[in-house]
């Protein structure tokens, strides 16, 4: 069955760390992939996608993530993390030409300390 | 430009009712998609519309059910309320089938 499956339930960085959540996915064929992130009271938003092309993909806020297809991978990075990148992160794929269904990996909460 | 908007953001049923839930997608986006949000399963697709018609539909008892109307705003109704309904439901909407998509604020439901 399709599935998306994030390595961390919940990490704890300080400021100034860098940030790697993992995201593996479980398709058979092409998939697009997406990286949500929830703050505290606030609604889902995208954080980058990939469809095709350059593996290394970037997003807002300083985030990318890497597309490693062999691996069924699509890491989420960050250099150096801020207080306000405090937040729930949402690892998702969606099967090329099946419609818009997004399915989504349990989430990883990531807690950031001044 | 206005967001994905859901009403109303809070509801309290009882086990048995029925409730309906509406969507407004940005403007000029045709394809809506629920989710449903708890933290046991954490998100999951419910269905899927585009251009009035249910495109994808999720593993969700037929107490689920959904519509689009012409100007692509949705609605969602439950039937039939159990305990375990009790999440929050999320509305997405994106252009065209299989892009990116915009969330709502979600609806909280509660069943008492």
């Amino acid at each position: 069955a399709q599935s998306v499956s994030q390595h961390n339930h919940h990490v704890i960085l300080s400021e100034a760390a860098s940030l790697e959540l993992g995201c593996n996915y479980s398709y058979g064929g092409t998939v697009n992939l997406f990286w949500y992130v929830q703050y505290p009271g606030q609604h889902l938003q995208l954080l980058l996608k990939y469809f095709s092309g350059d593996p290394l993909v970037k997003g807002i806020k300083g985030f990318e993530a890497e597309f490693i297809k062999s691996k069924f991978s699509f890491n989420l990075r960050k250099p150096s993390v801020q207080w306000s990148d405090t937040a729930e992160y949402f690892c998702a794929a969606m099967e090329y030409n099946q419609g818009g269904k997004l399915i989504f990996g349990q989430g990883t909460e990531l807690s950031v300390k001044p | 430009k206005a967001g994905v908007t859901q009403t109303p953001r809070y509801l309290i049923k009882t086990r048995g009712q029925q409730v309906t839930l509406s969507c407004s997608p940005i403007s000029g986006h045709r394809s809506v998609s629920w989710y449903q949000q708890t933290p046991g399963q954490g998100l999951q697709f419910l269905f899927e519309y585009f251009s009035e018609t249910q495109r994808n539909k999720g593993n969700f008892p037929g107490r689920f059910s959904g519509r689009q109307f012409s100007n692509s705003r949705s609605e969602m109704n439950v039937s039939t309320l159990e305990l375990g309904d009790s999440a929050l439901y999320l509305c997405a909407s994106s252009l065209h089938l299989g892009q990116p998509q915009h969330f709502g604020d979600g609806t909280r439901l509660s069943i008492l």
